[in-house]
């Protein structure tokens, strides 16, 4: 079974600085995707950075990262120069190669705060 | 915007009403995901189509259906509601739903309430 794991119901950061959501996961499949989504308080869930288990290099797009730390089972968010739109819900999620696996794990999410 | 349209935003219902969510994938996606995301149990993957086949189900309720269409809409129905229905149902697209690393792109979602 697949789990993710975010232990921050709640960060706050100082715009302009950089913050880090935190994100473990459980499989056994060798094989899986980490994924991080942002739900704005109007609802929607927008993609923002993908991991694959076997990439070498952590993702970048943009001011976001991935810290991937596979041995730890850890895909952190790191999002840099932080600003007051970034104020929303993060969700990590997983998705792996096991048999039916086709649909995305969510862990519970982190509200993220961007204090002016 | 993910391309991905789902009618209606909202929707206000009784209890034992039945109610139908359309979703519209992205151009040239053929897989489509339904998820449902409520305060106590967060977000929850229903229900999986590929190509107008069922391809996984998850914890989707006997009293929920869905189907994909030909033109590759898809419509969640939901039926004999209970106050526990509400919640905010996503639908999701991505190429052909198969593979851990194919993303997943969201619409905006039906926001349900059942009084």
């Amino acid at each position: 079974a697949q789990k993710i794991t975010q232990t921050q119901p709640g960060m706050f950061v100082q715009e302009k600085e950089a913050v880090t959501l935190d994100c473990t996961y459980d499989t056994s499949d060798p094989s899986y995707g980490l994924f991080w989504y942002k739900q704005p308080s109007s609802g929607e869930m927008i993609f923002l950075i993908y991991q694959g288990s076997y990439d070498q290099q952590n993702a970048t797009e943009g001011r976001y990262s991935l810290n991937f730390q596979k041995a730890r089972k850890s895909a952190n968010l790191v999002i840099s120069a932080s600003q007051l739109g970034d104020s929303a819900m993060y969700f990590c999620a997983m998705r792996s190669d096991g048999a039916g696996s086709y649909q995305l794990t969510f862990g519970k999410g982190t509200k993220l705060s961007v204090i002016p | 915007d993910s391309g991905v349209t789902q009618t209606p935003k909202h929707l206000i219902t009784a209890t034992g009403q039945r109610v139908t969510l359309r979703c519209s994938p992205r151009s040239g996606d053929l897989s489509v995901y339904w998820y449902q995301q409520s305060l106590d149990q967060g977000l929850q993957f229903l229900i999986q189509y590929y190509n107008g086949e069922e391809r996984a189900k998850g914890n989707i309720l006997e009293r929920f259906s869905a189907q994909q269409f030909p033109d590759l809409h898809s419509e969640l129905n939901l039926s004999s509601l209970e106050l526990g229905d509400s919640a905010l149902y996503f639908c999701a697209s991505s190429v052909e739903g198969q593979g851990a690393g194919e993303t997943q792109y969201f619409g905006p979602g039906t926001r349900l309430l059942v009084l």
